[in-house]
């Protein structure tokens, strides 16, 4: 079975700074997928990015990026310039049929 | 295009009635999902859909059960509900199993 485990069930960051979310995994799949997605208070999720776990390169996404660690399976998201609207829930998940999400991470963003 | 919708929003049951949540897509998606999500759980799985007329368990599937008649709707069922599947249900879908899965606004449900 997979396992996605956030470490940091909350963090805090003032606009305009830089904040990164932690997350590994464990996986037996050779091939999968990684994701972080955002959940907001209206309670939508929405995909921030994705990252296919047989490229090196780390995705990024305007002011979103990760730093994969593959051979320590871990995904962490960084959120640079940070806005008032990034304010929300975050779960990383992993998969390839199907995905794991983690328990999330709550960023609270401060004036 | 409307995306993912969920049907109803919100629903409140008693122990040991039924009721069915309805999930539709739009975007010809092949595969569909339904997860629950509860306080300090994040989501999990409790059945998907990789075809139209194909189902298969999640993480939780006990006490669900699921159709997939039309490729466009997902179909999830509480025959006995009980007060354990209070919860808040997600369906998405993708249209393969490594795409973004795209959500619908969810389902608050409340059994007393």
């Amino acid at each position: 079975a997979q396992t996605v485990t956030q470490s940091q069930p909350e963090m805090s960051v003032q606009e305009a700074e830089t904040v990164t979310l932690s997350c590994t995994y464990d996986t037996s799949e050779s091939d999968y997928y990684l994701f972080w997605y955002k959940q907001p208070p209206s309670r939508q999720m929405i995909l921030v990015i994705r990252q296919e776990a047989y490229k090196q390169q780390n995705a990024t996404e305007n002011r979103f990026s990760v730093n994969f660690q593959k051979a320590a399976k871990s995904f962490s998201l960084k959120i640079s310039d940070s806005q008032l609207g990034d304010a929300a829930m975050y779960f990383c998940a992993s998969g390839y049929s199907t995905l794991t999400f983690g328990k999330g991470t709550m960023l609270l963003v401060s004036p | 295009n409307a995306g993912v919708t969920q049907t109803p929003k919100f629903r409140v049951l008693k122990t040991g009635q039924s009721m069915t949540l309805l999930c539709a897509q739009d975007m010809n998606h092949e595969y569909m999902y339904w997860y629950r999500q509860d306080p300090g759980m994040g989501l999990r799985l409790i059945h998907y859909s990789v075809g139209e007329g194909t189902t298969a368990k999640g993480e939780v599937p006990d006490g669900y059960n699921v159709s997939r008649l039309k490729k466009q709707n997902f179909l999830l069922g509480l025959e006995s509900a009980a007060p354990s599947q209070t919860s808040v249900y997600f369906c998405a879908s993708s249209q393969t199993r490594s795409n973004e899965q795209f959500f619908g606004p969810g389902t608050r449900l409340t059994v007393l």
